[in-house]
């Protein structure tokens, strides 16, 4: 069975400063996705990164980098240079080969500090 | 750039009527989906659907109905509504199936039944 586990309920972090946000997960799958969404306060999901189970490389863009540890089923979210609009909650995702759900973690409040 | 509208955004229900929210897409994605969002969680799938006229449970499906006569739409029905249905609602939508899609997510809709 998939599972997405996101250890940091919480997260305060200075402006300016880089942070990682955590994210394990659980599949039996060789073939999946996993993927980084953005909640403001305002409510939307917001799409940040992906990184699929075959890329050789980690994924980046712009500020936002994915540390992707295969081995230890690990896709940790790397921003770099956090800004006060950081502030919000961030879910890891993960979408099995064939599977028509996107299985969410619990999400990390990620709160920027001026 | 619309993307996946829905509508309403806020909607106050009393146990036991009924409602439509409404979901239209202008990215001609054939995959469509429901998700709910309770407070302190991560989304959990209601329905799907891979195409016009096609649609298909999720993992929490009770309580809900949906259909799909075009690409654009995606409506979700509660019928006799619960206080258990007291959630975020997200319409989303991808282009293709396969775990590298990426799915894109309206805004969200809030509903409480009382």
């Amino acid at each position: 069975a998939q599972k997405i586990t996101q250890t940091q309920p919480g997260m305060f972090v200075q402006e300016k400063e880089a942070v990682t946000l955590d994210c394990t997960y659980d599949t039996s799958d060789p073939s999946y996705g996993l993927f980084w969404y953005k909640q403001p306060s305002s409510g939307e999901m917001i799409f940040l990164i992906y990184q699929g189970s075959y890329d050789q490389q980690n994924a980046t863009e712009g500020r936002y980098s994915l540390n992707f540890q295969k081995a230890r089923k690990s896709a940790n979210l790397v921003i770099s240079a956090s800004q006060l609009g950081d502030s919000a909650m961030y879910f890891c995702a993960m979408r099995e080969g064939g599977a028509q759900k996107l299985v969410f973690g619990q999400g990390t409040r990620l709160t920027i500090n001026p | 750039n619309a993307g996946v509208t829905q509508t309403p955004k806020f909607r106050i229900l009393k146990i036991g009527q009924s409602m439509t929210l409404q979901c239209t897409q202008d990215m001609n994605h054939n995959y469509m989906y429901w998700y709910r969002q309770d407070p302190g969680m991560g989304l959990k799938l209601i329905y799907y659907s891979v195409g016009a006229g096609i649609t298909d449970k999720g993992e929490v499906p009770n309580g809900y109905n949906v259909s799909r006569s075009t690409t654009e739409d995606f409506p979700l029905r509660l019928e006799l509504a619960a206080p258990s249905q007291t959630s975020v609602y997200f319409c989303a939508s991808s282009y293709e199936a396969g775990y590298s899609a990426t799915i894109y997510f309206g805004e969200g809709s809030w509903l409480t039944v009382v």
